[in-house]
């Protein structure tokens, strides 16, 4: 089972901040990283699936990056809203496991 | 609207009885999956299925057991074996199991055993 980590585990921001967090995971046998958001009392759901290195996506106000060689990835939020609150959950794809998830990053943003 | 759908949200149950959760999908997805959670740690794969009539186990498998007679249904049964039942349960669908195809999850299902 691959060790897939993310940091920080949890973070509480102000209305309007911008915030990033991490994703790192074994760079051997790579295949796509995932992210997916869920909120509570909601089911999980795809933010993006990102496969190729320096590869960068975009949704509104949130974005990621990809680095496949060193193995990790960033999820940026700018200007935080209320409605961002939820547990943001990566999971890298690799020959032979599948799709491993991370233990997710809880993010509250205070109106 | 297309979705999963898993039952009940709630499920309790004494020690030694076996248990079974729903999960049913009307997004004409090929996969689909079942997964546990448990505080503090991450998303873990207990079966999934490619197709109709077949399933393979993922990381915890032990304990349960699952089956696949319809391309939408996905049923899961926690069976007296599994040692810590008590978790939430997720179930999850793609339209083919790639790297590439994001999954789709239901509600979850909250079981608790006493």
């Amino acid at each position: 089972i691959l060790n897939v980590e993310q940091s920080p585990q949890s973070l509480h921001v102000q209305e309007g901040d911008s915030t990033n967090f991490t994703c790192s995971f074994p760079s051997s046998n790579f295949y796509a990283l995932h992210w997916y958001r869920w909120e509570t009392a909601k089911s999980p759901e795809a933010l993006f699936v990102m496969t190729l290195n320096g590869d960068e996506k975009k949704k509104g106000r949130i974005s990621a990056t990809l680095n496949t060689k060193e193995g990790y990835s960033y999820l940026y939020i700018k200007g935080s809203q209320p409605e961002d609150s939820a547990t943001y959950l990566c999971a890298p794809y690799s020959a032979g496991n599948m799709l491993t998830f991370g233990g997710g990053t809880r993010l509250m943003v205070k109106p | 609207d297309g979705g999963i759908t898993q039952s009940p949200k709630y499920l309790f149950r004494k020690e030694g009885q076996n248990v079974t959760l729903s999960c049913e999908q009307n997004l004409n997805h090929d996969a689909m999956y079942w997964y546990r959670q448990d505080p503090g740690q991450g998303l873990r794969l207990i079966y999934y299925s490619q197709i109709v009539n077949d399933f393979q186990k993922g990381d915890i498998a032990e304990g349960y057991s699952v089956s696949r007679e319809k391309k939408e249904s996905f049923p899961l049964t926690v069976t007296s074996a599994q040692k810590n039942p008590t978790a939430f349960y997720l179930c999850a669908s793609s339209i083919v199991r790639s790297y590439n195809s994001p999954l789709h999850f239901g509600n979850g299902t909250r079981l608790t055993v006493t």
